[in-house]
């Protein structure tokens, strides 16, 4: 498998645009999770999906956020209108449960976003 | 909510010599603490991981060890080499299979000197 897979790498825009991200988590995993990464805050979960049902969207810091799973092989996250303090690299990371003692999470290579 | 605090922030060691991560949490309800590893440009990638039912854990060279009474846990690197150079997250979960929330703590950026 290749593992989880995040589109684009590197997302560059100015503020007030939409910005959408994409993820492809690993065939098979049920769980899908969306991390944001920043000095001050360190690694933050957003939300996370469960059988591309959204479980817990509590870390979701505004409005502007949004995140869907229109099927158990894609996920976006979107901000609308994006500002620069949503500059930080984000994660989606992929998980499968059923019961076994390793269900651990494999998180993608990020996307790293700067907002102007 | 669960809170996760990890020192240090940064260690520096000599290669060969141990490194030691430490992290508590404050969820006495948390079962489940994986430790991951970021390399530079990379996602965090899991290394190893203890359930509370277990005091330690060994993997080659590195080991973790849990202490459910005082609620700490810790990252043990014996014989450092070069490749462990990276930063090292803890995190804790009340999921005992790792596939629920996970929090985590704030990273230790290890570097190891030739």
């Amino acid at each position: 498998d290749a593992g989880v897979i995040q589109s684009p790498r590197h997302e560059v825009t100015e503020m007030g645009q939409e910005v959408t991200l994409r993820c492809k988590p690993i065939s098979g995993h049920d769980y899908l999770f969306w991390y944001r990464q920043t000095m001050m805050r360190g690694l933050e979960l957003l939300i996370y999906f469960n059988n591309n049902v959204p479980i817990d969207d509590s870390g979701m810091p505004e409005d502007r956020f949004s995140a869907k799973m229109p099927n158990a092989s894609f996920s976006t996250l979107k901000i609308q209108p994006s500002e620069p303090r949503d500059s930080a690299v984000y994660f989606c990371a992929s998980s499968p449960s059923g019961g076994g003692v390793r269900n651990i999470q494999y998180f993608g290579a990020g996307t790293r976003l700067s907002v102007l | 909510g669960e809170n996760v605090e990890q020192h240090p922030s940064t260690l520096s060691v000599q290669e060969g010599d141990s490194a030691v991560i430490k992290c508590t949490y404050s969820d006495s309800a948390s079962n489940y603490f994986p430790w991951y590893k970021q390399e530079l440009g990379k996602g965090p990638q899991l290394i190893i991981d203890i359930r509370s039912n277990v005091g330690e854990k060994k993997d080659q060279r590195i080991a973790v060890t849990l202490n459910k009474t005082a609620k700490h846990f810790s990252l043990h690197i014996t014989e450092t080499q070069p490749e462990d150079s990276a930063v090292y997250f803890c995190a804790a979960s009340k999921s005992n299979f790792g596939n629920e929330k996970l929090t985590f703590g704030t990273g230790t950026r290890l570097t190891i000197i030739p």
